[in-house]
This record gives C-alpha cells, structure tokens and sequence, in this order.
C-alpha cells in the first residue's frame, strides 16, 4: 500500500538550532517526493522535490530509497519557518494524484 | 490575482441537503485535482481531471460525490445528501502538463461544515 508517514505532529525547536522534519514512505516502485509548506493563513505551497535536489529558503531532503525516508532539514531554524510541513508522494504510475503524509507543525522558538 | 481561486471559502449546511464548490484553476493549467482534508489530517485526493475528462476518482469518493469540469477550465464539486461526516476542508490544486514540472498550486479551499 502506498503511504506517507510523518511520525511527529508537533516540533518545537529554538532559533538558530537545527530542524529535521522526519518523512517515511512505503512504495513498491519509485517515486516521487515533495515537501510542501502552509504557513499561517496562507494556502498550501510546494517547499521542494527531490528530483531538482535543490535548497529552498535553506532547506534540503534527501530521498533515501534504503531507508525509504525524506527527511527535510535546515541546520539554523529562522522563526519565519514556523509553519506545517508535509511531506507527499507520487507514484510514477499514476495519474499525478499525490498521497499525503499527516503533516508536522514546526514551532520556531524565539 | 492569477492564483487557484475557490468559492466559498466558506459553507455551513444542515444534513440532508446538497452542496456544490466551484474551482477556477490557473487559467493555462490543463490538470485540476480535488482533495479533502480533516483536522490533523493531510489532504486526500478526491479526483483528478486533465482537461474536461475525468481520468481518476478515489474509491474513497461515494456517489453522493460527483465533479465537473464541463469546458476544461472550472470545476464544480457537488455532494448531494450531505452528511456529517463530510464536514472537511476542500480543495482544489491545478497544474500545467506542459512545464513537466508537475507542481501543484493550491486554491484557499472550501470549509464545509455540516451540522
């Protein structure tokens, strides 16, 4: 079966410290992985892909195919990063349609 | 604004009756999606389309639910009898099949409240 698994539904962390939003996954084949980010009052924005192995606003994730995990992490929390983050899955052979973790909301403690 | 618009943003209804959502994606985007989303959940997918047709439909999805998207541009979401469990956040995403990047843009949603 296909599923997102964010284990924590809340993480606090001070300023400056560093962030590591856990992501798993199960999936017989290869997928695709995203990180998308809402933050207060605002809708629903991708954060990044694991295919364009990017940084966004500091961010990274690794698609761990092993491991089947896609952690994001940031090494210095910023407040403006507090927000909900969820990780989401597309399977290659499908319709585009994505699967969702629960989501993880991301306190950023002054 | 150029963004994924839905309306209402809000809707309280009493069981029994019918509601319908409407969807208006970013205008050159050829792929819309419905998901529904409950408190403390992810979004979970409803129904895909590409274009006017209607390539995917979540077994999740009763027949009280049914989506449109008549002329390939807007798209309505209609649940008949509604029930409260149907009480949810509704969304729409869209996105262009030409970029390839299959990045989905998200509309502010549609709360349903059914009491």
């Amino acid at each position: 079966a296909q599923r997102v698994t964010q284990p924590e539904k809340l993480l606090s962390v001070f300023k400056g410290a560093p962030v590591e939003l856990k992501c798993n996954y199960s999936y017989s084949g290869s997928p695709e992985l995203f990180w998308y980010v809402q933050y207060s009052r605002q809708r629903l924005q991708l954060l990044l892909r694991h295919i364009s192995r990017e940084s966004i606003k500091g961010f990274t994730a690794d698609l761990n195919k092993g491991e089947t995990s896609f952690h994001l992490k940031k090494p210095f929390a910023q407040e403006e990063d507090s927000a909900m983050y969820y990780c989401a899955l597309r399977g290659r052979d499908s319709n585009y349609q994505l699967i969702w973790g629960a989501g993880t909301k991301l306190i950023i403690k002054p | 604004d150029t963004g994924v618009s839905q309306d209402p943003r809000h809707k309280i209804t009493k069981r029994g009756q019918n509601v319908t959502f409407r969807c208006d994606p970013i205008s050159e985007h050829n792929r819309l999606y419905w998901y529904r989303q409950t408190l403390g959940q992810g979004p979970e997918f409803l129904t895909y389309f590409q274009n006017e047709a209607q390539l995917e439909k979540s077994r999740l999805l009763s027949d009280r639910f049914s989506a449109e998207r008549p002329k390939g541009s807007f798209s309505t979401l209609e649940i008949q009898r509604t029930e409260q469990g149907d009480s949810a956040m509704y969304l729409c995403a869209s996105s262009s099949q030409k970029t390839g990047v299959n990045e989905q843009f998200f509309g502010p949603g549609t709360r349903l409240t059914v009491l």
